[in-house]
């Protein structure tokens, strides 16, 4: 079956400028994570959505960042007035939770974001 | 402060060799996991150790977790050119969210 798919696979952008990176998580799984993976700080957690508790948006680095899942799929990651820190690799990840327990989470490809 | 520490971050071996990484964590958790990450690529589940003696194993990779110790250890035996990756372990600590240790590049040199 499909995996998680990300879109766009790569995005270059201006300082300043606002971006938007989209994650279709796997069909029926009801947790989506997004991650960061940079040379200087590795792989970090950023914001996690499950059924529909609040997000634990504990690792967003700064109140620029942001993010939303509708309808219980489709997850969008914010980054308002970009800086060159945010150049990093974005990855979605999406795992099956029964209430009790939640299964292993399976990656997306990532976003390359790069602020010029 | 929850840590995942990996060792080596770097690792060079022959082919033919058996290696082990270690991965150490710095407080009581629930689940550990093992991926595997290509140049250019996502990661790629490899094992998922739930309880203390977990041993998986898959191809030339063996997976171990001792939780008394907050220890696993990702073990290659006789490494192939095909292993060559970085490697990550990550923990949960009582919650959804994954902490990652830094990553041990494997490089096999025929």
């Amino acid at each position: 079956g499909a995996g998680v798919s990300q879109s766009p696979s790569n995005k270059v952008t201006e300082k300043g400028k606002d971006v938007e990176l989209r994650c279709d998580p796997i069909s029926g799984h009801t947790a989506l994570y997004w991650y960061r993976q940079s040379l200087g700080q590795g792989l970090e957690f950023l914001i996690y959505f499950q059924g529909n508790s609040a997000p634990d948006k504990s690792g967003l680095p700064s109140d620029r960042f942001s993010a939303e899942r509708t309808g219980g799929s489709v997850s969008t990651l914010t980054i308002q007035r970009t800086q060159q820190e945010d150049s990093a690799v974005y990855l979605c990840a999406s795992s099956f939770w029964t209430g009790a327990k939640t299964y292993e989470q399976y990656f997306g490809p990532g976003t390359r974001l790069t602020v010029t | 402060e929850l840590k995942v520490e990996q060792n080596p971050l770097f690792l060079s071996m022959q082919e033919g060799k058996n290696y082990t990484i270690y991965c150490n964590y710095s407080t009581t958790s629930d689940r550990l996991y093992w991926y595997r990450q290509d140049p250019g690529k996502s990661l790629e589940s490899l094992f998922v150790l739930l309880s203390n003696g977990a041993v998986k194993q898959e191809g030339r990779l063996m997976a171990s977790l001792d939780t008394k110790a907050r220890l696993s250890t990702l073990h290659i035996t006789a490494a192939v050119h095909d292993l060559s990756a970085t490697y990550f372990c990550a923990v949960n600590f009582g919650n959804e969210k994954l902490t990652f240790g830094t990553g041990t590049r494997l490089t096999i040199i025929p």
